[in-house]
C-alpha cells in the first residue's frame, strides 16, 4: 500500500516566523510532488509542484525534495494569520496503471497566532 | 487559467433521491478527471478515475452502480449518486488533470456539500 505521511498537527507558529511542514512517502518510483492548500470547507489549492531535487521558491513558499530519502516540505516564510488551514501534500501513483492519480496525506493543520 | 469548476455547490435532497454533480475544465482539455469524496476532518479518498470516452475505473470499496460517472467530453464530467441516503453526505469534489507544462498536475473544483435528509 503506497502511502503519504504528513504529522497531523496543528502546527502552530507565531505571525511573521517560518512554516516548515514534512511529508515522506513510500514509492520511490514518484516522480511528481504537489502542496495544496485547502481552507475549512473548501476544496484544495494548488500552491506548489515540485519534481527535481532540490529547492524551488515561489513567494514566500519553497518546496524542497530529496528523493533519495523519499522526503518533500514547504517551507512558509513570514507567516500570516491568512496562511491558517491544512496543507496536504500529495504524490504522484507511479504504478503505470493510473498515471496521474495522486496519493495525499491526511494533511498538516497550520495555524498561525496574530 | 486551469480553472475548474462544479455544479451545484451545495444540494440537500431527500433519501432515496438521485443528484447529479457536474465538473467542468473552463480553460483546458481534461482527459482523466478525478472524484473525490471527503468527510469532516478526514482526508480526501479517491473514488474513481473518469477518462473522456471510456468507462470510468473506481477505487475499492466505491459501488459503480450507485455512483454512476459520465466523462462525454473533453471538457466535462458527471457523477450521479443514485439513490442517495443520509451515509452520502459528504463534500465531493472532482478535479481535472492539465498536461500542460512538465508533469500531470490536478486541478481542484471548488466541490459539492451534498445533505441528504
Amino acid at each position: 500500500q503506497k502511502e503519504v505521511e504528513q504529522n497531523s498537527g496543528p502546527l502552530s507558529v507565531p505571525e511573521g516566523a517560518i512554516a516548515s511542514l514534512n511529508c515522506t512517502y513510500s514509492d520511490r518510483g514518484s516522480q511528481s510532488f504537489f502542496w495544496y492548500r485547502q481552507y475549512s470547507g473548501k476544496s484544495p489549492e494548488l500552491i506548489m509542484s515540485i519534481y527535481s531535487n532540490g529547492d524551488k521558491e515561489d513567494g514566500r513558499f519553497t518546496a524542497q525534495l530529496n528523493k533519495a530519502s523519499q522526503y518533500v516540505s514547504l517551507l512558509i516564510r513570514d507567516s500570516q494569520p491568512s496562511d491558517s488551514a491544512t496543507y496536504l501534500c500529495a504524490v504522484n501513483n507511479a504504478n503505470g496503471g493510473s498515471q496521474g492519480n495522486l496519493i495525499f496525506g491526511k494533511g498538516t493543520k497550520l495555524s498561525v497566532k496574530p | 487559467g486551469a480553472v475548474v469548476s462544479q455544479h451545484p455547490s451545495w444540494v440537500i435532497c431527500k433519501s432515496g433521491t438521485s443528484v447529479k454533480i457536474e465538473c467542468r475544465s473552463l480553460d483546458f482539455q481534461a482527459t482523466t478527471m478525478f472524484w473525490y469524496r471527503q468527510f469532516p476532518k478526514q482526508s480526501l479518498m479517491l473514488m474513481a478515475t473518469s477518462n473522456e470516452g471510456s468507462k470510468a475505473t473506481y477505487e475499492q470499496g466505491v459501488e459503480k452502480d450507485k455512483f454512476l460517472i459520465n466523462h462525454a467530453s473533453l471538457t466535462l464530467s458527471t457523477l450521479t449518486v443514485t439513490s442517495a441516503h443520509p451515509e452520502d453526505s459528504s463534500f465531493y469534489i472532482c478535479s481535472a488533470e492539465s498536461s500542460a507544462g512538465y508533469g500531470d498536475t490536478q486541478y481542484f473544483g471548488p466541490g459539492t456539500r451534498l445533505t441528504v435528509l
